[in-house]
């Protein structure tokens, strides 16, 4: 079965330091692959996305991702987290083979930045 | 201001009753959807819509219904039938092209809760 896993349920970072939100994935062919954010009790906001081309893709608010094949993996990352980034995050996933555009998404993890 | 309004916010109903969640966008989107988001979940899709007058069953669609008469909206009436319908809502729409590859915009959410 397709799959999408953040395999963590919550990260705690340091305001200032570099922060890394995991994302893996299991789907047939080259999927495109999507970051959103969630505050509380809002909708969920884009933050990037890759489709093709440079591994690296940057996003909304200094966020930026990167797409390793290889490993299947598609991790969101930060270089400087600010307090205002603590939010629950999700990793989504449209595989290109599946003709009904669907969007597979992670169970999400809390990112919790501290002063 | 462009976007996807949802309403109401906090949704309360009874055993036995039918509610519907309102949801709007001005985004002229050909596509909208409907979600659910329980916690420790990832988002589940309950219904989408590609087209006026015809939408598709997603992964929970027992105990919900859905119309799309109006390109701009795509009401969830959630029926007694749904057994544990306690929940955070959430509507998207976004553009149709080749592959869908366009990111999905999300409403605000509403909250139901079943007393």
């Amino acid at each position: 079965a397709q799959s999408v896993a953040q395999p963590e349920d919550q990260v705690n970072v340091a305001e200032g330091n570099p922060l890394t939100v995991k994302c893996t994935y299991s789907v047939s062919g080259n999927p495109y692959l999507f970051w959103y954010v969630q505050y509380p009790n809002r909708g969920l906001q884009f933050l990037l996305k890759y489709i093709t081309g440079d591994n690296l893709v940057k996003g909304s608010y200094g966020f930026e991702a990167e797409f390793n094949k290889s490993q299947t993996s598609f991790h969101l990352k930060k270089p400087s987290a600010l307090v205002s980034d603590s939010a629950l995050y999700f990793c989504a996933v449209r595989p290109t083979m599946d003709s009904n555009y669907q969007l597979i998404w992670g169970a999400g993890t809390k990112l919790i930045i501290k002063p | 201001d462009g976007g996807i309004t949802q309403s109401p916010k906090y949704l309360f109903r009874k055993e036995g009753q039918n509610v519907t969640l309102s949801c709007e966008q001005n985004l002229n989107h050909d596509a909208m959807y409907w979600y659910r988001q329980d916690p420790g979940q990832g988002l589940r899709l309950i219904y989408y819509s590609q087209i006026v007058n015809d939408f598709q069953k997603g992964d929970i669609a027992e105990g919900y219904s859905v119309s799309r008469e109006k390109k701009e909206s795509f009401p969830l009436t959630v029926t007694s039938a749904q057994k544990n319908p306690t929940a955070f809502y959430l509507c998207a729409s976004s553009t149709l092209t080749s592959g869908n590859i366009n990111e999905q915009f999300f409403g605000p959410g509403t909250r139901l809760t079943v007393l």
